[in-house]
């Protein structure tokens, strides 16, 4: 059973278009985000949500918008694709800030924006 | 704000050598610090973990150390082996930030 699963796995779109990333966890943990991992390698982080809240917000363009239903899932919509959202962006789980566990990812959806 | 330097970028190591990877964070209030493993195309995953209140952690050919007063923190991987050949991340973290800080890896050859 896969523990972090994202969907799709890979998402090709042209500029302007919107799309949509879904993300489930099924280890019960209460902490979500979304990083974003550019040509580079760079890991970044974009959003952590604890029990369907959101906590962080690392100024992501409003062109993002996380979406949390319940605490086992993480979306993500991105409105008006540019070229530079071009990236694989990787959803992550942890059981909780307050016990400083590791992330457990899910496989990363690449996206690429023609 | 938080800062995770991370050095070398690339690393060429032969089979049975060690590699020590170098990292530096600039929070002072971060007590967590994993390592992680990419593979190519693939997710990163945990290889190892170290929290402040400990210098060193051994895991089989996989070690940590930690300097909390100078702030630095490194891996250490003795007799590699060519599936060790991957991105490594120090990463660290502070309890109630909610939030994982990564360094910019360390693409790791390992030679047979």
């Amino acid at each position: 059973d896969t523990a972090v699963s994202q969907t799709p796995k890979y998402l090709v779109t042209q500029m302007g278009n919107d799309k949509s990333i879904k993300c489930e966890q099924n280890l019960g943990h209460d902490t979500m985000y979304w990083y974003k991992q550019d040509s580079k390698k760079f890991l970044k982080i974009m959003f952590s949500y604890n029990n369907k809240e959101l906590i962080i917000n690392e100024t992501v363009p409003n062109r993002f918008s996380p979406k949390s239903p319940d605490k086992a899932h993480l979306n993500l919509h991105i409105n008006s694709l540019e070229l530079g959202d071009s990236a694989v962006y990787f959803c992550a789980s942890s059981q909780g800030d307050f016990r400083n566990s590791p992330l457990h990812f899910g496989n990363g959806t690449r996206l690429t924006v023609t | 704000g938080e800062n995770v330097e991370q050095h070398p970028s690339t690393l060429s190591v032969q089979e049975g050598d060690s590699a020590v990877i170098k990292c530096t964070y600039s929070d002072s209030a971060s007590n967590y610090f994993p390592w992680y493993k990419q593979e190519l195309g693939k997710r990163p995953q945990l290889i190892i973990d170290i929290r402040s209140n400990v210098g060193e952690k051994k895991d089989q050919r996989i070690a940590v150390t930690l300097n909390k007063t100078a702030k630095h923190f490194s891996l250490h991987i003795t007799e590699t082996q060519p599936e060790d050949s991957a991105v490594y991340f120090c990463a660290a973290s502070r309890t109630g930030g909610f939030k994982t800080i990564f360094g910019a890896g360390t693409r790791l050859f390992v030679k047979a």
